[in-house]
């Protein structure tokens, strides 16, 4: 089955401690995205990248740092820079040209 | 921040009823407007990705238009069933990037009772 997986589903850290959400596709798209979720909030951009070993950064990109060392995985990391870390974080996939986006699963990532 | 709106926020509709929700953004830098279906404990589904002005897409009951000259969206759904029940989500492209970069509304979310 072709798709994008995230783990894990559900995350505890303490404050203070980085922590890596795991995103991997097999459809073989070059374009990859992590968005966070707030409640109240549309999903925001944190992270995206076209092509392997390299990335841009999104709207919300402090306190978040990312890697693309291969084509099929885009994990990110929370950094204890990040203020506000508590959320539910989402990865997506999608061809290079606008085209439509394919999400993960999705990880709540606990903080306290 | 670009500001890309959704109405209404929350919709109760009875099964059978159609409806339909707005989508509005900034019109300049337009490059595509995505529609997301999103219910509850699963991913986010892409319905429709639009790019022409005037632009007209369906799937089976849901259809949606856009105006990207005064830059607005529309999502219709026919005949409501329970299974409609989501939050739909729309998202322009290339605001603030290029194609691949897109700017969520904070969606609108239907739920359809029998």
């Amino acid at each position: 089955d072709g798709g994008i997986t995230q783990s894990p589903k559900y995350l505890f850290r303490k404050e203070g401690q980085n922590v890596t959400l795991s995103c991997e596709q097999n459809l073989n798209h070059d374009a990859m995205y992590w968005y966070r979720q707030d409640p109240g909030q549309g999903l925001r951009l944190i992270y995206y990248s076209q092509i392997v070993n390299d990335f841009q950064k999104g709207d919300i990109a402090e306190g978040y740092s990312v890697s693309r060392e291969k084509k099929e995985s885009f994990p990110l990391t929370v950094t204890s820079a990040q203020k506000n870390p508590t959320a539910f974080y989402l990865c997506a996939s999608s061809k290079l040209g606008g085209n439509e986006q394919y999400f993960g699963p999705g990880t709540r990532l606990t903080v306290t | 921040i670009l500001n890309v709106e959704q109405s209404p926020q929350s919709l109760h509709v009875q099964e059978g009823d159609s409806t339909n929700f707005t989508c509005s953004f900034p019109s300049s830098n337009f490059y595509a407007l995505h529609w997301y279906r999103w219910e509850t404990a699963k991913s986010p589904e892409a319905l429709f990705v639009m790019t022409l002005n005037g632009d007209e897409k369906k799937k089976g009951r849901i259809s949606a238009t856009l105006n990207t000259k005064e830059g607005y969206s529309y999502l219709y759904i026919k005949g409501s069933q329970p299974e409609d029940s989501a939050t739909y989500l729309c998202a322009p492209s290339g605001l603030t990037g290029g194609g691949n970069k897109l700017t969520f509304g904070t969606g609108t979310q239907l739920k359809v009772e029998l």
